[in-house]
């Protein structure tokens, strides 16, 4: 099946600073990624939808100028939180799609803001 | 209302048991529905993808979907310790680029 990785895996930092994400599909070529972030116990919810070389849509209620989005090629898209807060923890979750298809998901980065 | 409902469990079986997970949703325009699983700490895999009305089966997991009531099952046969996950339930309009919509996941415990 198709296979998107994600890094880091988990990262701690301080309260301030900003944190690049990145989410690779491996094996294809993704027309549409998406960022989605989880709390404990809940299920996902999706941030924003981005296609390859366009601007990222951010849903309803996410600062597209706190969580910069770029999808500079099909099989490369990154998540940086800028000046990052402790209500930022939570776990990022990728996904990848090509046409026709449904999503498959990285494994997720589990940010700690300190 | 919310678009799509999931009992969250926890929802606890022995092994060997059939387990019967459901999602009820309110948007009759879903045309394709999924089911993931997710163990903790990890993103979700896609276990079974279906279009419209019907019956999937893939190995011990069997998909319905049943477009009239607005309603969706997964069943898992002989469950194993293995299945010990969340179970999401998810459906989107049309392929690809559509959002896809989650109900929030059914924990489920396969005790040995």
């Amino acid at each position: 099946g198709a296979v998107v990785s994600q890094h880091p895996s988990w990262v701690i930092c301080k309260s301030g600073t900003s944190v690049k994400i990145e989410c690779r599909s491996l094996d294809f070529q993704a027309t549409t990624m998406f960022w989605y972030r989880q709390f404990p116990k809940q299920s996902l919810m999706l941030m924003a939808t981005s296609n390859e070389g366009s601007k990222a849509t951010y849903e309803q209620g996410v600062e597209k100028d706190k969580f910069l989005i770029n999808h500079a090629s099909l099989t490369l898209s990154t998540l940086t939180v800028t000046s990052a807060h402790p209500e930022d923890s939570s776990f990022y979750i990728c996904s990848a799609s090509m046409l026709q298809e449904t999503q498959y998901f990285g494994p997720g980065t589990r940010l700690l803001v300190l | 209302q919310k678009e799509v409902e999931q009992d969250p469990g926890p929802l606890s079986v022995p092994e060997g048991a059939i387990v019967s997970l459901n999602c009820t949703y309110s948007n009759s325009a879903f045309q394709y529905f999924m089911w993931y699983r997710q163990y903790s700490r990890k993103g979700p895999e896609l276990l079974m993808y279906t279009y419209s009305s019907g019956n999937k089966e893939d190995g011990r997991f069997t998909a319905q979907v049943d477009k009239s009531s607005k309603y969706i099952s997964l069943f898992i046969r002989d469950s194993q310790p293995s299945d010990s996950a969340t179970y999401l339930c998810a459906m989107m309009w049309k392929t690809s680029y559509d959002k896809v919509i989650f109900g929030p996941g059914t924990s489920l415990s396969v005790i040995p």
